[in-house]
């Protein structure tokens, strides 16, 4: 069975401040991955998706990933940080043919103003 | 709003009572899951419908949970004889088209048993 791994729990950085979270996915074959995001009080938000292609991904809200095979990795990056990005950060991988998600753990992400 | 809503947001229960979540999935998708989050962890999965056809099962937790999506439009998830550990937040999600992963999901049914 796949599994995904969020290496962090609760990272904490103030405004400006680059981020990234940290992605291990645990299947060797293709995979279709992603970043979900939830803000406080709201539902899941996809932020990215790869399935193919250009490895590095981008998302909305200046969010990108960048998937590397050899690392079983998919790595969230944003340049720099707002108040407004506080939130819990997901990422998960695609399941078989009917489509369902395998998710992290997520990383709870607080930026201080 | 054209999003996924779950209802209720919130039920409170006491241990052993029978409880039902309804989803109403944006109308065209005709894919419908269910998921469950615990404090501290993703979304797990639990159910998978493809129109009323409910192709996958065998992630319910136990013979307790079960679901239904009788005309392919909304569905319910039923937990029997609530226990506390079946505290959790219990989320919706669809979709449908062309765009295989395009999932919408709803706000979730946050479940405390007593």
């Amino acid at each position: 069975a796949q599994s995904v791994s969020q290496h962090n729990h609760h990272v904490i950085l103030s405004e400006a401040a680059s981020l990234e979270l940290g992605c291990n996915y645990s299947y060797g074959g293709t995979v279709n991955l992603f970043w979900y995001v939830q803000y406080p009080g709201q539902h899941l938000q996809l932020l990215l998706k790869y399935f193919s292609g250009d490895p590095l991904v981008k998302g909305i809200k200046g969010f990108e990933a960048e998937f590397i095979k050899s690392k079983f990795s998919f790595n969230l990056r944003k340049p720099s940080v707002q108040w407004s990005d506080t939130a819990e950060y997901f990422c998960a991988v695609g399941e078989g043919s009917q489509g369902n998600l395998i998710f992290g753990k997520g990383t709870k992400l607080s930026v201080k103003p | 709003d054209t999003g996924v809503s779950q209802d209720p947001r919130h039920k409170i229960t006491k241990r052993g009572q029978n409880v039902t979540f309804r989803c109403d999935p944006i109308s065209e998708h005709n894919r419908l899951y269910w998921y469950r989050q615990t404090l501290g962890q993703g979304p797990e999965f639990l159910t998978y419908f493809q129109n009323e056809a409910q192709l996958e099962k065998s992630r319910l937790l136990s013979d307790r949970f079960s679901a239904e999506r009788p005309k392919g439009s909304f569905s319910t998830l039923e937990i029997q004889r609530t226990e506390q550990g079946d505290s959790a937040m219990y989320l919706c999600a669809s979709r449908g088209g062309t765009d295989y992963y395009g999932y919408t999901f709803g706000s979730g049914t946050r479940l405390t048993v007593v």
